[in-house]
């Protein structure tokens, strides 16, 4: 238990359809990263969030968008679903930005897209 | 980050040592050795990380070669809960802690 949680745990969208995921990070940490994993694939990194603002991205296209809030829970949409989206979703939190820090992930959001 | 390289697959016996190699030969001074593994259906679990000395913790330990060139993450009696993918990850101390850069692992696969 990393005391990351994500939500919802399986999703099926459709292609051109919208979808948002939602995830809570560890009490204390201010620091929240999105990953997308294929499958058979190491993680890719998406993007990162501290104190709400975005601070980092990975190469990913602006169809993929975040929000970070007061709480430091975060959410990653989707927009223009493609069938290349289907993977697993990963969050991870962190206690801030610095190089050190562990990261701690969520279970993740599985996303099929049709 | 420096790139790093894994053999895609690994087996063990129950009750054994499994030793993990990682090559980072493009390792720069302040780049420290991460590793990870991921459980199926879990997300990565966070192991252990170094800089130039061996470390150990209650989990496993890490071997840095003295050139810091490849490391070898060892856990030292295997069970069968520690089949899973194995990321090394090699990350400055000053890069930003969330844009780590994983690769496809080693699968390690425990066998009885």
């Amino acid at each position: 238990e990393t005391g990351v949680t994500q939500s919802p745990t399986h999703l099926i969208k459709t292609r051109g359809q919208q979808v948002t995921l939602r995830c809570s990070s560890q009490s204390g940490h201010n620091t929240v990263s999105w990953y997308q994993q294929a499958l058979g694939q190491g993680p890719q990194f998406i993007f990162q969030y501290y104190r709400e603002e975005e601070n980092g991205r990975g190469n990913f296209p602006p169809r993929f968008s975040g929000l970070q809030f007061p709480n430091y829970s975060s959410e990653l949409n989707v927009n223009a679903l493609e069938l290349d989206d289907s993977a697993l979703y990963l969050c991870a939190s962190s206690p801030g930005l610095a190089g050190l820090n562990i990261q701690y992930f969520g279970a993740g959001t599985r996303l099929s897209v049709l | 980050d420096a790139k790093t390289t894994q053999p895609p697959s690994m087996d063990c016996a129950e009750g054994r040592a499994a030793n993990l190699p990682c090559n980072h030969s493009t390792i720069s001074g302040n780049e420290y050795v991460y590793w990870y593994r991921q459980i199926h259906s879990q997300g990565p679990q966070y192991i252990i990380h170094g800089l130039k000395n061996n470390e150990t913790n209650e989990m496993a330990s890490l071997i840095i070669t003295e050139d810091r060139k490849s490391s070898t993450l060892i856990l030292p009696h295997a069970t069968l809960r520690d089949t899973a993918v194995y990321y090394c990850i090699v990350r400055a101390s000053n890069t930003n802690a969330g844009k780590s850069t994983f690769g496809d692992g080693t699968t390690l696969t425990v066998k009885p």
